[in-house]
Formats: C-alpha cells, sequence, structure tokens
C-alpha cells in the first residue's frame, strides 16, 4: 500500500518531443506528490511537486498532471531537450509523514538531439 | 548558501565491518533523512531526526541506526556490513521536515562491501 509505481523505466525521445512518464499510488493518504531530476553523481533535485486538490501544475516547460480518483499522476516534459537527460523519480508523502517519502522506481530518460 | 554535504564520498569496508557516515545539512535546516539508492530497489527511506529526534523510520534491520548532534549535523551507521549493504547512501535536509517542506539532497556516499 506504501507503494508508488513509476513507467517507464527508461525513455527515449527527440530533441523537440514531449517526455511522459507516469507515477500510480495505492494510499489515499498521500497528499503531496513531488517529482525529482538526478542526473549521474548527484543527488535527487526537486522539479515540480503537487497536492491532490489542484488537478495539474505547471512550471515552465515541466506539467504534473493529476487525477485523484485514479490514483494516478504523471510529469510532462514540453520541448525536451538533451539538457534533460537523467534520471526522474515521482514520489509520494502524507501529512504528518515528517519526511518518510515514497519513491517511484525512476525513469531513465534520454533525450537525443 | 552551501548546499547538503555528505563524507565521505567514496567507501570500501569488508562483511562484517561496521560504517559510519556524516551529513552536514543546509543552514538552518533542523530535518535530516537519510536515504538508501539501489539500482534494485530504488530510493528506500532510512529515517529522519529533527532537533536531535528519530521521528520516522523505514523498514531497515536494526544494524543500520543514526543520529543528530544539537547542530542538526547527522550521522549513519550501519554494523555488521553485508554485501547487499553495498549502495548509494543519500542524505536530505529541510527546515521542518513537514510533507511539503522541499527537501535537499547531498551527492551521497558510495559504499562498496567486499
Amino acid at each position: 500500500q506504501q507503494q508508488v509505481k513509476q513507467s517507464p523505466q527508461s525513455l527515449i525521445v527527440q530533441k523537440g518531443g514531449i517526455s511522459i512518464i507516469n507515477c500510480a499510488y495505492e494510499n489515499t493518504a498521500f497528499d503531496y506528490f513531488p517529482w525529482y531530476q538526478q542526473f549521474p553523481g548527484k543527488g535527487p533535485a526537486l522539479l515540480i511537486a503537487i497536492r491532490p486538490d489542484v488537478s495539474e501544475k505547471k512550471e515552465g516547460r515541466f506539467t504534473i498532471s493529476f487525477n485523484k480518483s485514479a490514483k494516478q499522476f504523471s510529469l510532462h516534459i514540453m520541448d525536451s531537450q538533451p539538457g534533460d537527460s537523467a534520471t526522474y523519480f515521482c514520489a509520494a508523502s502524507m501529512r504528518g509523514g515528517y519526511q518518510k517519502v515514497t519513491f517511484g522506481t525512476g525513469t531513465k530518460l534520454q533525450v537525443i538531439p | 548558501k552551501a548546499g547538503v554535504t555528505q563524507t565521505p564520498r567514496y567507501l570500501i569496508k569488508t562483511r562484517g565491518q561496521q560504517v559510519t557516515l556524516s551529513c552536514s545539512p543546509i543552514s538552518g535546516h533542523r530535518s535530516v533523512s537519510w536515504y538508501q539508492q539501489t539500482p534494485g530497489q530504488g530510493l528506500q527511506f532510512l529515517f529522519e531526526y529533527f532537533s536531535e529526534t528519530q521521528r520516522n523510520k523505514g523498514n531497515f534491520p536494526g544494524r543500520f541506526s543514526g543520529r543528530q548532534f544539537s547542530n542538526s549535523r547527522s550521522e549513519m551507521n550501519v554494523s555488521t556490513l553485508e554485501l547487499g549493504d553495498s549502495a548509494l547512501y543519500l542524505c536530505a535536509s529541510s527546515y521542518t521536515g513537514g510533507a511539503g517542506d522541499t527537501q535537499y539532497f547531498g551527492p551521497g556516499t558510495r559504499l562498496t562491501v567486499l
């Protein structure tokens, strides 16, 4: 019940294309859903986050879509660039969970020129 | 502002030994969390500390322990190392550790157990 399932495991996208990564969760107590970006040799860095009272959040080329009834959320990267090549993790935590963040398994994105 | 620092960056140990990893959070951050990252299991939560108190713990055996000092610096210890403990250990800090409080991760300590 604590799991966050993420797909695909890897993704290759042409420069300028749209990258889409999907996540699903079971625990309805989760109420904060961040996405992290990790480059080789670095720790994950927060990219964008959403709460379940909002269906979409956009920051620059990055958009989170959230479907509360389906318990699914996704990250869309518009106009993907080679510099976006990294591993992306979705995650979830619950109010009062004191940073006990449950991560998805990660998606390795490669953007080719 | 300096980021989260972790020392050492790389460690090689043998089975049965113990190891201590250190984490210095961002100045002003009082919450420190630890995660284990492996190719097979991904990122898994170990524990979280706030004001020297462990507030949350993941599903790891008692060989994994931690502590936090009054200056918010934290250490984690793994005793009786096993081959499966080989992983990247990440530390993250935030102001309060609340669910919506942004966590900032360090670069990690790469532990190899031979």
